[in-house]
């Protein structure tokens, strides 16, 4: 069974910490992506990545950063949180071949 | 980029077949188009993928039109447990490209006794 395993099903932080989210697939896929999900707004892209060290900006990157140093991991990083980044976050994986994209179970992340 | 459009809510009743479709004028020529479905306080899971015509695995149907502006997600005999919301993928998720994939709002199905 492939597996993208999110560090955290739910956190609260505070305004203007640093916050780290993880993100480890185990089936060797290229390329990985953090989503964001919201109410009504569907799934919208942050970042994605197709190899080591590779990023793109999606369609919101504003306020986060990412780090891909091995392949298997993928991090998505708020340098500064803020109240309007409480949301769940959702961690995928896809193959090069076109194939089915693999979602984690979410991180619920709340910013106080 | 596609822009994805589908109905933001549908009801259905246990055994019914359901049809929910997704359009995208915009599609390209490389793009695929794929079915997700979500469970709530879970990650978004694999349904099918399409390019043209006709799909159909175990669990779904997916038709394409010729000039691919539209897919239709066909769910033969829903039962309670399909009740979740789907969401229509058009781009590939697998190539470089990947960032240039477009989701749509997804489609909140209720599957009613």
């Amino acid at each position: 069974d492939v597996k993208v395993t999110q560090s955290s099903r739910y956190l609260v932080k505070r305004t203007g910490e640093k916050v780290f989210l993880e993100c480890v697939q185990d089936m060797d896929h290229e390329n990985m992506f953090w989503y964001r999900q919201d109410p009504g707004l569907g799934l919208r892209l942050i970042y994605f990545s197709y190899d080591v060290k590779m990023k793109e900006k999606g369609d919101i990157p504003e306020g986060y950063s990412v780090s891909r140093e091995k392949k298997e991991r993928f991090s998505l990083i708020l340098e500064s949180a803020s109240t309007n980044q409480t949301s769940m976050y959702l961690c995928a994986s896809s193959p090069p071949d076109r194939g089915e994209a693999f979602f984690g179970q979410g991180t619920r992340l709340t910013v106080v | 980029l596609a822009k994805t459009t589908q109905p933001i809510s549908m009801d259905s009743y246990e055994g019914q077949e359901v049809n929910i479709t997704c359009s995208h004028n915009n599609i390209a020529t490389n793009d695929y188009i794929t079915w997700y479905q979500q469970f709530p306080s879970q990650g978004p899971r694999f349904i099918i993928q399409g390019y043209k015509t006709k799909v159909t695995n175990e669990v779904a149907s997916l038709f394409i039109p010729a000039d691919r502006k539209s897919s239709t997600l066909s769910l033969p005999r829903v039962s309670l447990s399909d009740t979740a919301v789907y969401y229509c993928l058009v781009g590939d998720l697998g190539n470089t490209n990947a960032g240039k994939s477009t989701f749509g709002d997804g489609t909140t199905l209720t599957v009613k006794p």
